[in-house]
């Protein structure tokens, strides 16, 4: 059974704080990793797909690392705002016959006013 | 662009009876995909269509799930009895193709009482 482990399992800032959280995953056959946000009533949306070692993305203040050699990706939120507050997952493509996504449980992060 | 349609976005079902939900993936996307996400863990893949054909179902309660996707465009995930460990909110999402990015709908709220 393939793993992808999210930490950590809930998150509470305040209003303009800087957060990250980190995913991990099997480094074998490893193709891609998504980030979505998913926030409560409304479809997940997909953040980045990243995939080559020491891929770096950014998408105005959330940005994404990730390293494939041993198995793990950063997001990080600068300046967190309210509308910053929903569930980010993670989700592992890996070489084989269906690549198929393979979610971690995520991140439910809440931003306080 | 329109996106992933679903339809229920909420059902309320007593155990023992059956529940379809249908999904409407965006135009030209060969791969479409069905997600159980119960409360607390991440989304687990169900089955994935590539056009009609399944390519896998590994994780399908073959015994009381079922789905279909007809001429290789919409699809149906059907349960039938349902169980009260059924509750769960059920994604459809479709990609271009097995392993580009995945779009997903706004799910269907399933509770089972």
């Amino acid at each position: 059974i393939l793993n992808v482990e999210q930490s950590p399992q809930s998150l509470h800032v305040q209003e303009g704080d800087s957060t990250n959280f980190t995913c991990s995953f099997p480094s074998s056959n490893f193709y891609a990793l998504h980030w979505y946000r998913w926030e409560t009533a409304k479809s997940p949306e997909a953040l980045f797909v990243m995939t080559l070692n020491g891929d770096e993305k950014k998408k105005g203040r959330i940005s994404a690392t990730l390293n494939t050699k041993e198995g793990y990706s950063y997001l990080y939120i600068k300046g967190s705002q309210p509308e910053d507050s929903a569930t980010y997952l993670c989700a592992l493509r890996r070489v084989d016959s269906s690549y198929k996504l393979i979610f971690g449980s995520g991140t439910r992060l809440l931003v306080r006013p | 662009e329109a996106g992933v349609a679903q339809s229920p976005r909420y059902k309320i079902i007593e155990k023992r009876q059956s529940v379809a939900f249908w999904c409407n993936p965006i135009s030209g996307h060969a791969t479409l995909y069905w997600y159980q996400q119960i409360l607390g863990q991440g989304p687990k893949l169900l089955i994935q269509f590539q056009n009609n054909g399944v390519v896998d179902d590994s994780q399908l309660p073959k015994d009381r799930f079922s789905a279909e996707r007809l001429k290789g465009v919409d699809s149906t995930l059907k349960i039938q009895p349902a169980k009260l460990e059924d509750s769960a909110v059920y994604l459809c999402a479709s990609s271009l193709e097995v392993a580009s990015q995945a779009f997903f709908g706004q799910g269907t709220r399933l509770t089972v009482v």
